[in-house]
């Protein structure tokens, strides 16, 4: 079955440091969703990311769709204690049917 | 903003015993999931529904789960025999679906369920 990898699985930043987090899929996916959770919270829609070679940005936040629509990636410049939490990235083979979660990026800041 | 709610928010429960976890979706969407996650693991998907009926489920999802929509604002997902291994944070997700198409899944603040 489709399997998401996420790397690196944890990351400790120095607050205004950067900070990047790396999603594979085994097979190709028609759109890739980002997802953050905070401890004990749940999952919050990000964004989603559909054209090959897509670029968006939110702010500090800078997600990327490769070009062969199997990796991504999520960049955030100048972290914050407000970015703590666990990135997943999420795929499928079509945007109705089951999401499959990569395995996580937790970000902790150290002030 | 409309939210996907879930009751209860913690539901602890002896082996064996049947247990249901409660969702209401927003009220426009059209699709429906239960995902789980394990503490401390990734989320996993349970089940879609879509027009009353399940349209994927996964190897999780055995003879032990059943997902129903008793009436137009519920879904529910129904544990018959609760494991120990059943011990998780359950989420609901609502999609809205239909035109303008959005994939965007919104997920509840999920149910913890402790199986002793």
């Amino acid at each position: 079955g489709q399997q998401v990898m996420q790397i690196p699985q944890y990351q400790h930043v120095q607050e205004g440091e950067d900070f990047t987090t790396y999603c594979n899929s085994s097979t190709t996916l028609s759109n890739i969703q980002w997802y953050k959770q905070r401890p004990g919270g749940h999952p919050v829609f990000l964004i989603q990311l559909v054209k090959s070679g897509e670029v968006k940005k939110q702010k500090r936040l800078t997600f990327q769709f490769g070009e062969a629509k199997k990796n991504s990636s999520l960049h955030i410049t100048a972290t914050q204690t407000t970015d703590v939490g666990t990135y997943f990235c999420a795929g499928g083979p079509a945007g109705n049917e089951k999401l499959t979660f990569g395995t996580g990026t937790r970000l902790t800041i150290i002030p | 903003e409309p939210e996907v709610t879930q009751t209860p928010s913690h539901q602890v429960t002896q082996m064996g015993q049947e247990v249901i976890l409660r969702c209401v979706p927003i009220s426009n969407h059209l699709y429906f999931y239960w995902y789980r996650q394990i503490l401390g693991q990734k989320v996993e998907f349970l089940v879609s529904f879509y027009n009353n009926e399940i349209s994927e489920k996964s190897e999780i999802f055995d003879d032990q789960f059943s997902v129903e929509r008793p009436d137009g604002s519920n879904f529910t997902l129904k544990i018959r025999s609760t494991k120990l291994e059943d011990s998780a944070m359950y989420f609901c997700a609502s999609l809205r679906g239909g035109r303008p198409r959005t994939d965007t899944q919104y997920f509840g603040p999920g149910t913890r369920l402790t199986v002793l």
